[in-house]
């Protein structure tokens, strides 16, 4: 059965406190690794698509990378503004149109 | 630009009552249309997905059914509410068969008491 785990559960750092995100996965085969956002009560807001091992994607303050078995969020200097649940999701071989999400990442930045 | 509309955002249901939730896209056409469930500890599970008008596909065996009557209208429903079936729904659009790019609505939080 295909799985996803994200790591750690909850997160807090300080304002400007660079930190990683983990996602690790467990499929029989990727076609594509996900991340979101989302904040309290509404829907995720999509991030980043990662397709194959070595492969980097950036936006602001947040950089996406992807090995064979995880990939890491990293948030460099976050602001308070950077709350959210952060959520992965894979599609795997065979499995058309499913996506299959992590429970997600609650990261807290404080002043 | 594209936009998705979901409603209601709230609802409080007593259990065997009928549920009909409804979500519209605009501003593209032939989307994928998707409706995820996400329970308070649990990633977001799929429940159903529509390449195109009155095809639908069902991931999860349950009480609930969705229909597609329009290109870019997508209704969640279910004759008898179950207390199991309290949770955020969640419809989506993607464009491409098998993206990963999904486009969220603001949700709407299901109570069955």
């Amino acid at each position: 059965e295909d799985q996803v785990t994200q790591s750690p559960e909850a997160l807090r750092l300080q304002e400007g406190e660079s930190s990683s995100l983990n996602c690790s996965y467990t499929v029989s085969g990727l076609r594509g690794l996900f991340w979101y956002r989302q904040d309290p009560g509404k829907g995720p807001e999509f991030l980043f698509t990662l397709y194959s091992a070595g492969e980097e994607k950036e936006k602001e303050r947040l950089k996406a990378t992807l090995t064979k078995k995880e990939s890491f969020l990293h948030i460099t200097a976050p602001k308070p503004e950077d709350s959210a649940t952060y959520l992965c999701a894979v599609r795997v071989t065979g499995g058309g149109n499913k996506l299959t999400f992590g429970t997600g990442t609650q990261l807290k930045v404080e002043l | 630009s594209q936009t998705i509309h979901q409603w209601p955002a709230t609802l409080v249901q007593p259990v065997g009552s009928p549920l009909s939730l409804e979500c519209t896209v605009e501003g593209t056409s032939n989307p994928n249309l998707y409706w995820y469930r996400q329970a308070a500890g649990r990633g977001l599970q799929l429940l159903f997905y529509s390449v195109g008008i009155g095809q639908i596909s069902s991931e999860v065996p349950q009480n609930l059914s969705a229909s597609r009557p329009q290109d870019r209208q997508f209704i969640l429903s279910s004759k008898k509410l179950l207390l199991s079936d309290s949770g955020f729904y969640l419809c989506a659009w993607g464009l491409g068969q098998y993206t990963g790019e999904l486009f969220f609505g603001e949700g709407s939080r299901l109570t069955v008491l």
